[in-house]
């Protein structure tokens, strides 16, 4: 079945560092590609995605881009701060039996020390 | 902004309990699903629903049943609670059936200790 592999965590940075969190899928077809967000005492919040190959998905200056031979969507940022501080989940779409449902990664949480 | 509430933020209850989660859009979605986070295992999805009265089962829906009389709203049923139910539920809901690209939106969780 489908399924999504994240970089294991916690990871730790300083503030300003440059951020990798790496994904790679396995799916069958075409799916989409998503990052989610939970802050601290929180939802998930969606932070971006990419719905095609190549695609690049982008916000609050956080990247990620669809490569489909590489089956990746690593997530990227260039100076992190203290306030992204949260746990980051990739996540795949997988269309079954009458709807759109999302497959998680198991989550990576992230700190950044000022 | 989509919004997506869930009754209960905290909740205790004993084994063998019947305990009941609920959850309310307000966007007029089709979509409403039910997912638990626990630690290293991201999210699960337990049930989904995509019309009235239509469930289908997730990829763990032992221990749990699910109830959708209203458009809007979206309940978790534990029929008797074991502990091995302590977890975070998350509510979601998703505007369309078709497509692959459709953001899916979270309420903010219900903690659930099941002693």
């Amino acid at each position: 079945g489908n399924s999504v592999t994240q970089m294991e965590g916690p990871v730790t940075l300083s503030e300003e560092a440059f951020l990798t969190i790496n994904c790679t899928y396995t799916a069958t077809g075409y799916p989409s590609l998503f990052w989610y967000v939970q802050y601290p005492g929180e939802g998930l919040q969606l932070l971006l995605k990419a719905t095609k190959a190549d695609d690049k998905g982008s916000n609050k200056g956080f990247e990620a881009t669809y490569r489909k031979e590489t089956t990746s969507f690593h997530l990227e940022k260039g100076s992190v701060q203290v306030s992204d501080s949260a746990v980051y989940f990739c996540a795949l779409s997988d269309h079954r039996r009458g709807a759109q449902k999302l497959v998680f990664g198991q989550g990576t949480r992230l700190t950044i020390n000022p | 902004d989509v919004k997506v509430t869930q009754s209960s933020r905290y909740l205790v209850k004993r084994t063998g309990e019947k305990v009941f989660l609920e959850c309310v859009q307000d966007m007029d979605h089709e979509n409403m699903f039910w997912y638990r986070q626990d630690p290293g295992l991201g999210l699960r999805l337990i049930y989904f629903s995509y019309d009235v009265k239509m469930k289908e089962k997730g990829d763990i829906p032992e221990g749990y049943s699910v109830s959708r009389e209203k458009k809007e709203r979206f309940s978790l049923i534990l029929e008797s609670a074991s502990t091995n139910q302590t977890s975070m539920y998350l509510c979601a809901s998703s505007l369309y059936r078709g497509g692959s690209g459709n953001t899916i939106y979270f309420g903010e969780g219900s903690w659930l200790t099941v002693v």
